[in-house]
């Protein structure tokens, strides 16, 4: 049974900052990774879905890295805006997905 | 082009009833999924439907019951409520039942039991 886990549970930064969190694994048997953001009030989207061969993604301010030998996959955002501000979740997929308990952002302006 | 709709969006029942939640995936997708997501903690898998067929399914009882419709709209029905059973349920869809689709979710349900 996969078991995901993120951190930090919730993390504030300041507008223009940089940040990033993690989302690690403890083995690497599973087909893809993926990413999604959740905004209050909103349904979770998907940001990205890393295979395991795959490099790193990237979309405009926001991008992400696996390394499946150590056993952790980066998200990464630049220049954090206020409506960046959301739970990051991360979701692994072997039997079927596994979600970790997600990464509260907020970014104040 | 409609998203993935879910209905009832709030629902309050009471311990030992029968509650039905409802799904429509986006349109062209033909695989639907549900999760229970309680406080604090990321969505749980409790199943996927294709074909009107269960294929996956997560550590749930069986008081946690599907069905896929030809339409592809899903139904999940929970039995015997307990107060754990207190969460957000999403509903997700995707164009297959490949690893590498991404999920498309609903709202949700935000089902109370009392």
């Amino acid at each position: 049974i996969l078991n995901v886990e993120q951190s930090p549970q919730s993390l504030h930064v300041q507008e223009g900052d940089s940040t990033n969190f993690t989302c690690s694994f403890p083995s690497s048997n599973f087909y893809a990774l993926h990413w999604y953001r959740w905004e209050t009030a909103k349904s979770p989207e998907a940001l990205f879905v890393m295979t395991l061969n795959g490099d790193e993604k990237k979309k405009g301010r926001i991008s992400a890295t696996l390394n499946t030998k150590e056993g952790y996959s980066y998200l990464y955002i630049k220049g954090s805006q206020p409506e960046d501000s959301a739970t990051y979740l991360c979701a692994l997929y072997g039997q079927n997905f596994v979600f970790g308990p997600g990464t509260r952002l907020s970014v104040l302006p | 082009d409609a998203g993935v709709t879910q209905s009832p969006t709030h629902l309050i029942k009471t311990r030992g009833q029968q509650v039905t939640l409802r799904c429509s995936p986006k349109s062209g997708h033909d695989t639907v999924s549900w999760y229970q997501q309680a406080l604090g903690q990321g969505p749980q898998f409790i199943f996927q439907y294709y074909e009107e067929e269960e294929r996956q399914r997560g550590n749930f009882p069986d008081r946690f019951s599907g069905h896929q419709f030809p339409n592809y709209s899903s139904e999940l029905n929970v039995n015997a409520l307990l107060l754990g059973d207190s969460a957000l349920y999403l509903c997700a869809s995707s164009e297959t039942v490949a690893t590498n689709e991404k999920l498309f979710f609903g709202s949700g349900t935000q089902l109370s039991v009392l």
